[in-house]
Parts: C-alpha cells; sequence; structure tokens
C-alpha cells in the first residue's frame, strides 16, 4: 500500500522560499497511472489545490498561484516537491501530498512568519 | 473558477439518526466526456482528508454502505443513513471537472448532539 510523507522547514520567514519533499514508499511516481499533488488547509480549514505533476514531468497549477508555484518529479529519489516563492502570511497553512486524490500524507503544518 | 457552496456549515446529528449535506456548484459539473467529476471527502479531527465518494456516487474502497452520493448538473447530496461516532469531522465536496483549479466547498462540520 502506497504511503507519502511530507517534509520541510516548518516555519519560514516572509518574501522567502517555501520548499517541501513528498516521499513515496509503496509506489512508484513513475507510474503512469497516477499525478500527484499538492493540497493545503488555511487556519480556517479551507482546502486549497495547489497543483500536480505527472509521471511524465508535465504539470498543472492553481492560476492564483501559478506565477509561484513549481511542483517536480524526482524519479531517482522516488519523491515529488513543492516550491513557492515570495511567501507571505496568506502561505501559513497545513501541506498534503496526495496521489490521486485518495492516498495522503499526514500533512505538514507550515507557517511563515518573522 | 467554479464555485462550490455547501449547505448547512454546521449538522447537529443524534447517533443513528440520518445527515444530509448540500454541495451546490456554479456551474453544471457535467464533463465534455458525459462524467461528472464530484467526490466527496471527510477529514476526521488531525487526519488528512479521505475520500469517500468519487464522479458523485461511487464509494471508495473499504466506505461504509451507510454513504451515500447523488445528484446532477450543479446539486448534489452527501447523505449517512445512520450517524456513528466515527463520523464527526468536516465533509468536503470537491469538483474535477473544470480545471486548473480544482476546487473544493467550504466545508460542513458533523457534530453529534
Amino acid at each position: 500500500q502506497v504511503q507519502l510523507r511530507e517534509s520541510g522547514p516548518g516555519l519560514v520567514k516572509p518574501s522567502e522560499t517555501l520548499s517541501l519533499i513528498c516521499t513515496v514508499s509503496g509506489g512508484s511516481v513513475t507510474n503512469a497511472s497516477y499525478y500527484w499533488s499538492w493540497v493545503r488547509q488555511t487556519p480556517n480549514k479551507r482546502l486549497e489545490w495547489i497543483g500536480f505533476v505527472y509521471y511524465n514531468r508535465s504539470t498543472k497549477y492553481n492560476p492564483s498561484l501559478k506565477s509561484r508555484v513549481t511542483i517536480s518529479v524526482d524519479t531517482s529519489k522516488n519523491h515529488f516537491s513543492l516550491k513557492v516563492i515570495s511567501v507571505t502570511a496568506a502561505d501559513t497553512a497545513m501541506y498534503y501530498c496526495t496521489r490521486n486524490d485518495v492516498s495522503w500524507g499526514q500533512g505538514t503544518l507550515v507557517t511563515v512568519s518573522s | 473558477d467554479v464555485v462550490l457552496t455547501q449547505s448547512p456549515l454546521s449538522l447537529p446529528v443524534t447517533l443513528g439518526q440520518p445527515a444530509s449535506i448540500s454541495c451546490r456548484s456554479s456551474q453544471s459539473l457535467v464533463h465534455s466526456d458525459g462524467k461528472t467529476y464530484l467526490n466527496w471527502f471527510h477529514q476526521r479531527p488531525g487526519q488528512p482528508p479521505r475520500r469517500l465518494i468519487y464522479r458523485v456516487s461511487k464509494r471508495d474502497s473499504g466506505v461504509p454502505d451507510r454513504f451515500s452520493g447523488s445528484g446532477s448538473g450543479t446539486d448534489f447530496t452527501l447523505k449517512i443513513s445512520r450517524v456513528e461516532a466515527e463520523d464527526v469531522g468536516i465533509y468536503y465536496c470537491m469538483q474535477g471537472t473544470y480545471w486548473p483549479p480544482m476546487t473544493f466547498g467550504q466545508g460542513t462540520r458533523l457534530e453529534i448532539k
């Protein structure tokens, strides 16, 4: 059974870059049946879809975040990653990685604060 | 973006009683392929969301049959036939017909009376 685990800094300063990794076990990021997504949940519990990457490295992003977000996949390490540049307090959230919206990591809390 | 509006936002329910959550879309969620990509998720406190229902009415593996989804076009409903204690948490609808972006409803918090 596939498992996903998010990792990265829990605290990021405003204007800096948020970087997270989702490590996949029990499955391969090269499997063409799946897309690998990032979703975040704000403190008021709203869910926001950030984007996803396919096995072939093609990506789709939320237009509201597109100018600041990059999602990429590293097949050698069997993980995919999220980068958000120029963060503000509005980027404070629990960040989840998912496979096809069915399998989810436990999430990692990122706070943007100086 | 497609806006999904859930109601009610808070749902107190007695154990063993039914519950119903509505999700209305700002536009029809019928895709050009004829399918409707409306999903339902449940999130328990401290846990990630779990998908319960996909494409309006198809239950995911392991989901109890007391959960059912229905609807078409712009109006959708999640029903729980008999609420159990483990059903507390927040329920979200999500559309995958028009993306990017996929969008979620604002959530409905179910609690036991």
